[in-house]
């Protein structure tokens, strides 16, 4: 069973450009949760989604938004990027809403320049 | 405060050790936790869940929750050179969305 799919992989912008980000998940995976890991920081919750739907938003500037398809893949986007948004961002999915099934994938890293 | 905070560390330990991880939680997150594994440039791994009190043993893993003190913890019993990585602790509300807390995790070294 293939697990969960980033791409791209890395990413080097420059401040003010906009990313998209985009994720899929498991088969059969419905909840997909975006976080942010920074050294500083660690990891943060950005949002998540199910069924098309955001349940979940995280304290993020309007900047952050997202989206999710009715095959369940998902996508985020970054506007007007700040050097502060380097970072690695890491799609999560789940079956439902049942943490034990949680996997990550394997996280794009970004650099804004 | 943080919901969850962990002792940075780094920890370090000698191969056939008891590595000993700590975790604390405030009451915003009391519910469910999670330990988690991440290697280096890669992403992180779910190793143990707990819900209850007590202790909760998966092969050379131990997690321990104590809900009166707020404190999680997670034992690595025999430690391997492979466990060498960033371990990080969640914790979530308990309601029905997949939202995790994540302390900023702790660095083990298991050295031979």
């Amino acid at each position: 069973k293939a697990g969960v799919t980033q791409t791209p992989r890395y990413l080097i912008k420059t401040r003010g450009q906009q990313v998209t980000l985009s994720c899929s998940p498991i088969s059969g995976h419905r909840s997909v949760s975006w976080y942010q890991q920074t050294p500083g920081q660690g990891l943060q919750f950005l949002f998540e989604y199910f069924s098309e739907t955001q349940r979940n938003k995280g304290n993020f500037p309007g900047r952050f938004s997202g989206r999710q398809f009715s095959n369940s893949r998902s996508e985020m986007n970054v506007s007007t990027l700040e050097l502060g948004d380097s970072a690695l961002y890491l799609c999560a999915s789940s079956v439902g809403l049942v943490k034990e099934t949680q996997y990550f994938g394997p996280g794009t890293r970004l650099l804004v320049l | 405060q943080k919901e969850v905070e962990q002792n940075s560390g780094p920890l370090s330990v000698p191969e056939g050790a008891i590595a000993s991880l700590n975790c604390t939680y405030s009451d915003r997150v009391s519910q469910s936790f999670f330990w988690y594994r991440q290697y280096s440039g890669k992403s992180p791994e779910l190793i143990m869940s707990i819900y209850s009190n007590g202790d909760k043993e998966d092969g050379r893993f131990t997690a321990q929750l104590n809900k009166a003190s707020q404190y999680v913890s997670l034992l690595i019993r025999d430690s391997q050179p492979s466990d060498s990585a960033t371990y990080l602790c969640a914790g979530d509300r308990g309601s029905t969305l997949g939202r995790l807390y994540f302390g900023r995790g702790t660095q083990l070294t298991v050295w031979p």
